[in-house]
């Protein structure tokens, strides 16, 4: 199994600039998570899907971020327009039902907005 | 907001020393995830307790869930290099629909 796959790994961006970030769960689960590491603030959950329907984006930061999930297949994330403080780890996980099962993560994709 | 609470933040043994971190909530948690993460890498999930008193082990990991399912505790049993990494719980509030990190807990070990 491949796992969760995100794309690109590592993004470098300057200030303004619209950062699209990719992820395409594992086959079969119907749950997508997507969070932000910092040293600051940890594990953070922005968004998550169940059945590619949002059920809870209370953790999107602000108007800046937007995430789709337009088939069972493929999320995106999207911060337009980036900011230095967007700086951070952005990880997928997928998961076979909701929040209560255990979550796969994907390695993760590292931005850096200049 | 929900939070759950992790210590201690960070944690230095020597190579054969025990390693615990506990986990608080103040609210009733319908259940805890533990989770790994190795430096550099992502999360990987260990176990879920959903039990009041649960206790599970995993080789030398006890994980223990709370009789009021408030808090939780992962302890190692004469750690090795391997263990290095940071050890997250991940709790669900009794009413709530979403995971919610704590903050970690780093462990380093000393060989």
């Amino acid at each position: 199994d491949a796992g969760v796959i995100q794309s690109p790994r590592h993004e470098v961006t300057e200030m303004g600039q619209e950062v699209t970030l990719r992820c395409k769960p594992i086959s079969g689960h119907n749950s997508l998570f997507w969070y932000r590491q910092t040293m600051m603030r940890g594990l953070e959950l922005l968004i998550y899907f169940n059945n590619n329907v949002p059920i809870d984006d209370s953790g999107m930061p602000e108007d800046r971020f937007s995430a789709k999930m337009p088939n069972a297949s493929f999320s995106t994330l999207k911060i337009q327009p980036s900011e230095p403080r967007d700086s951070a780890v952005y990880f997928c996980a997928s998961s076979i039902g909701a929040s209560s099962y255990e979550q796969y993560f994907g390695p993760g994709t590292r931005l850096t907005v200049t | 907001g929900q939070q759950v609470m992790q210590i201690p933040q960070y944690q230095h043994v020597q190579e054969g020393e025990d390693f615990t971190t506990y986990c608080n909530s103040s609210t009733t948690l319908s259940n805890i995830q533990w989770y790994k993460q190795r430096p550099g890498g992502h999360p990987v999930f260990l176990i879920q307790l959903v039990k009041s008193g649960e206790v599970k082990k995993q080789k030398r990991l006890t994980f223990q869930f709370g009789e009021a399912k408030k808090n939780s505790s992962l302890h190692i049993t004469a750690t090795q290099t391997t263990d290095v990494g940071t050890y997250f719980c991940a709790g669900i509030m009794e009413y709530g629909n979403k995971l919610v990190f704590g903050a970690g807990t780093i462990l380093r070990v000393k060989s």
